[in-house]
């Protein structure tokens, strides 16, 4: 079965702290995607990447950054945290179709 | 208006009910429409894919698309209280790249 692993479920930072987010797939796929998920929203792409060192804007990509030095990791970076960060962030990576999605990781900015 | 519509539920049925979920998009180059199951506090994941119009059957569950009305449809017979989940449509124009969500229906099935 193909694991992604999101590296914290819970995390709490203060405003203007740059925030790491780190996921980890085991299935040697080539596509990684950054999600944030909001009540009444669903799902908002935030970056995706198709190689390494490869990286493509999705819809929300604004106060985002991330970076893929190595095909099973892919990090998301909230370079300067707002309170509008608050939401829960899910990781997926996928071959084909199929996105296999991570638990997600719920972050509070204070 | 959103890219895809999805109502939000909740919706609660008994135990054996057959339920309709139901998406609306306004894209007409989508052709690859999948159906997502989410549990609480787990990550979504794939249940069905269908490609252009038409239905497709696994099980209990069948993923029903119509392109000329822009509206998809998953149908769950003999619904099970392990079905209570959110389910999320979503839709690309291109095989594997460009996944739009839905906002997902939250389904309750009650024992």
């Amino acid at each position: 079965d193909v694991k992604v692993t999101q590296s914290s479920r819970y995390l709490v930072k203060r405003t203007g702290e740059k925030v790491f987010l780190e996921c980890v797939q085991d299935m040697d796929h080539e596509n990684m995607f950054w999600y944030r998920q909001d009540p009444g929203l669903g799902l908002r792409l935030i970056y995706f990447s198709y190689d390494v060192k490869m990286k493509e804007k999705g819809d929300i990509p604004e106060g985002y950054s991330v970076s893929r030095e190595k095909k099973e990791r892919f990090s998301l970076i909230l370079e300067s945290a707002s309170t509008n960060q608050t939401s829960m962030y899910l990781c997926a990576s996928s071959s084909s179709l199929s996105q296999h999605f991570g638990d997600g990781t719920r972050l509070s900015i204070l | 208006q959103k890219e895809v519509e999805q109502d939000p539920g909740p919706l609660s049925v008994p135990e054996g009910a057959i339920v309709s979920l139901n998406c609306t998009y306004s894209n007409s180059a989508f052709q690859y429409f999948m159906w997502y199951r989410q549990y609480s506090r787990k990550g979504p994941e794939l249940l069905m894919y269908t490609y252009s119009s038409g239905n497709k059957e696994d099980g209990r569950f069948t993923a029903q698309v119509d392109k000329s009305s822009k509206y998809i449809s998953l149908f769950i017979r003999d619904s099970q209280p392990s079905d209570s989940a959110t389910y999320l449509c979503a839709m690309s124009e291109n095989y594997g790249q460009n996944f739009v969500f839905g906002p997902g229906t939250r389904l309750s099935v009650l024992p």
